[in-house]
């Protein structure tokens, strides 16, 4: 068990580039999800998916976002033409298929800062 | 719709004093509860969870917290804490059901500052 991975840990760049980062969760958890965590605050839920089946989508994540994990496995997070206001932490978590009350793991998380 | 809140911002705390941190929800299904530990540069790690049973929870790191349902809190404690236990704690909560299902709901987090 090697834990949830992201990639990259630190991501700058200039407003209107586009960005991605990946989450590869522990092997045989089924749900990912991403989070997104600004300076003070908790994390926020962005999306998660069971399998490859994108399952719910937080009103936060705007038309911009866009996650896939194609095959079950890893997950990406895209943001397409950035805003100062998409400055984070993004966090990805993966869990077994019991439902809201097994653990959710979470990996070290990518902070992006946008120029 | 489901919330949680963590009363206090900062708790500022000496060396083996006991401490307790503060967390109310608010949902209108039944709900796991959860604290996780935030270290610099880290990912969240979580310290206990309660989902049904006994009230009192025991979790890592000698840390242990108390369901009470008619309070809507699920408040943590340590009896003792080290200078390691410096980090922010998250209170969140998750439901076996509804709208709110497979998604973990975050308070703002407390930041414990423990001083030698």
């Amino acid at each position: 068990d090697t834990g949830v991975s992201q990639n990259p840990r630190h991501k700058i760049t200039k407003r209107g580039q586009n960005v991605t980062f990946r989450c590869d969760p522990i092997s045989e958890h089924n749900r990912l999800y991403w989070y997104r965590q600004t300076l003070g605050q908790g994390p926020e839920f962005l999306t998660y998916f069971q399998n490859e089946a994108q399952l719910e989508k937080s009103r936060l994540l705007s038309d911009r976002f866009s996650a896939e994990r194609p095959k079950g496995s890893f997950s990406t997070l895209e943001i397409q033409r950035t805003e100062q206001g998409d400055s984070a932490m993004y966090l990805c978590a993966s869990s077994p298929p019991a439902g809201g009350k097994d653990t959710q793991y979470f990996g070290p998380g990518t902070r992006l800062t946008v120029l | 719709a489901q919330s949680v809140t963590q009363l206090d911002s900062q708790v500022p705390v000496f060396e083996e004093a006991p401490v307790e941190l503060r967390c109310n929800y608010s949902s209108s299904v039944s709900v796991y509860l959860f604290w996780y530990v935030q270290y610099p540069n880290q990912g969240l790690q979580l310290l206990l969870k309660y989902l049904s049973g006994s009230t009192l929870v025991k979790g890592i790191n000698g840390f242990e917290a108390e369901f009470n349902k008619s309070q809507t809190s699920f408040h943590l404690r340590k009896p003792s804490v080290h200078i390691s236990d410096t980090a922010e704690y998250f209170c969140a909560v998750n439901s076996p059901g509804g709208t709110s299902y497979g998604k973990l709901t975050f308070g703002q987090g407390t930041i414990l500052t423990v001083h030698p």
